[in-house]
């Protein structure tokens, strides 16, 4: 079966953009995890979805939002673009959204902020 | 945020030789997760934790989990430079369900 797609694999934005991200997680898996990876942070939660509903919130602005559809793709939106926010953006689905499911991670979107 | 703590940072290694990582927290975990994310790759599931003292292998990989449930380890016995990549724990909060992952190690095979 697919596994978890995300698009776009590459963007590069300016700073003070906004920018959108997409994430079709494996069919039949309801939560679906953002994480945002730097090179010195590691990987940092951002937002957890189940049904259409946000469960779990990282320590992030405001400026960092999602939202999850009813065929459980989601997208995750960041405002006004800063030099830092540039990094591997990842999502995760899991077919359940219990704590002792494995995570399934799409292949990432690599956003540059210039 | 869940404090999941992961040393050492790097780690280079000659071609047979051991390597192992460990992830500590300082509040009981449920259960732990490893992953594995090659170089220019994504993070990938390589097992679970849920007992106390539990120890699961795979091949060359040998997973621990504390007794205290704090701790966790992953050996690799004989690394090969098929092992290179960067090695993360994971871990849920005491509520909620998300798992927090810890800094990673990342493993460097030298042939």
């Amino acid at each position: 079966k697919a596994g978890v797609t995300q698009t776009p694999r590459y963007l590069i934005k300016t700073r003070g953009q906004q920018v959108t991200l997409s994430c079709s997680p494996i069919s039949g898996h309801r939560s679906v995890s953002w994480y945002q990876q730097t090179p010195g942070q590691g990987l940092q939660f951002l937002f957890e979805y189940f049904s259409e509903t946000q469960r779990n919130k990282g320590n992030f602005p405001g400026r960092f939002s999602g939202r999850q559809f009813s065929n459980s793709r989601s997208e995750m939106n960041v405002s006004t673009l800063e030099l830092g926010d540039s990094a591997l953006y990842l999502c995760a689905s899991r077919r359940q959204g219990s704590a002792n499911t494995e995570a399934f991670f799409g292949q990432g979107t690599r956003l540059t902020v210039v | 945020g869940q404090q999941v703590m992961q040393i050492p940072q790097y780690q280079h290694v000659q071609e047979g030789e051991d390597f192992t990582t460990y992830c500590n927290s300082s509040t009981t975990l449920s259960n732990i997760q490893w992953y594995k994310q090659r170089p220019g790759g994504h993070p990938v599931f390589l097992i679970q934790l849920v007992k106390s003292g539990e120890v699961k292998k795979q091949k060359r990989l040998t997973f621990q989990f504390g007794e205290a449930k704090k701790n966790s380890s992953l050996h690799i016995t004989a690394t090969q430079t098929t092992d290179v990549g960067t090695y993360f724990c994971a871990a849920p909060p005491n509520t909620g369900n998300q798992f927090y992952f810890g800094t990673g190690t990342s493993l460097t095979v030298i042939p």
